[in-house]
């Protein structure tokens, strides 16, 4: 999973309450994104980040806040977990921003989570 | 702006036969085109890409992929189908002119391989 990890891999949260995702690069990578999977919708894009400190909403960014502080380190957090955010996400990075010259994204391995 | 579709759910074929997952897009520049494959409780792994010259894209695994600008398809194809093949197939675009450079992804296709 080309130098990238999430933790937790799997959590089980209560509604309402706070929960932060983690993803770890070891490549360098100046991109980072967070997706959600969920059946039927495919991988949609929820925040992504463009360097230290520079972050943007995707297209599903309601209930979400990211930070990145170090290159290395992407942070997703869901201030008040509902349980429509029952979904797994992915922490995908990429060398340049895709449509410069086409580079592709790598994906992590992805983080169960479940709102009860 | 930019979608991507993959028409079809599932696609059940025998090993040893030929395998065709199909995808069109819609954006409004020139495209770049990517498949990635996400296998149980894995993230997605990049499988092949189009930028730019032939229309016929080799990749990994024996994949390959054509790219018709004329009826905006990405169709994924294998010649001969492995069991091992067996996974979910996501076709995804972005907009050469995009300055956000963000990939949108299709649904997803669930390739099943029996033997």
């Amino acid at each position: 999973d080309a130098g990238i990890t999430q933790s937790p891999r799997h959590k089980v949260t209560e509604t309402g309450t706070p929960v932060t995702l983690r993803c770890h690069q070891t490549e360098n990578h100046r991109y980072m994104y967070w997706y959600r999977q969920d059946p039927g919708h495919g991988l949609r894009l929820i925040h992504y980040s463009y360097g230290v400190k520079d972050t943007d909403k995707g297209e599903v960014s309601d209930g979400y806040s990211v930070s990145r502080s170090k290159t290395e380190d992407f942070l997703l957090t869901l201030e008040s977990a509902t349980s429509s955010q029952t979904s797994v996400y992915f922490c995908a990075i990429s060398e340049s921003r895709a449509s410069g010259i086409g580079n592709e994204q790598f994906f992590g391995p992805g983080t169960r989570l479940t709102v009860l | 702006a930019q979608s991507v579709a993959q028409p079809e759910d599932q696609v059940n074929v025998a090993e040893g036969n030929p395998l065709t997952v199909k995808c069109t897009y819609s954006v409004s520049g020139n495209p770049y085109l990517f498949w990635y494959v996400q296998y149980p409780n894995r993230g997605l792994q990049f499988l092949l890409k189009y930028i730019t010259g032939d229309n016929l894209v080799k990749g990994s695994y024996g994949f390959e992929a054509e790219f018709n600008k004329s009826q905006t398809s990405f169709h994924l194809k294998k010649p001969s189908a492995l069991v091992s093949d067996s996974a979910l197939y996501f076709c995804a675009v972005i907009d050469r002119g995009s300055t956000l450079g963000r990939l949108y992804f299709g649904r997803g296709t669930q390739l099943t391989v029996w033997p």
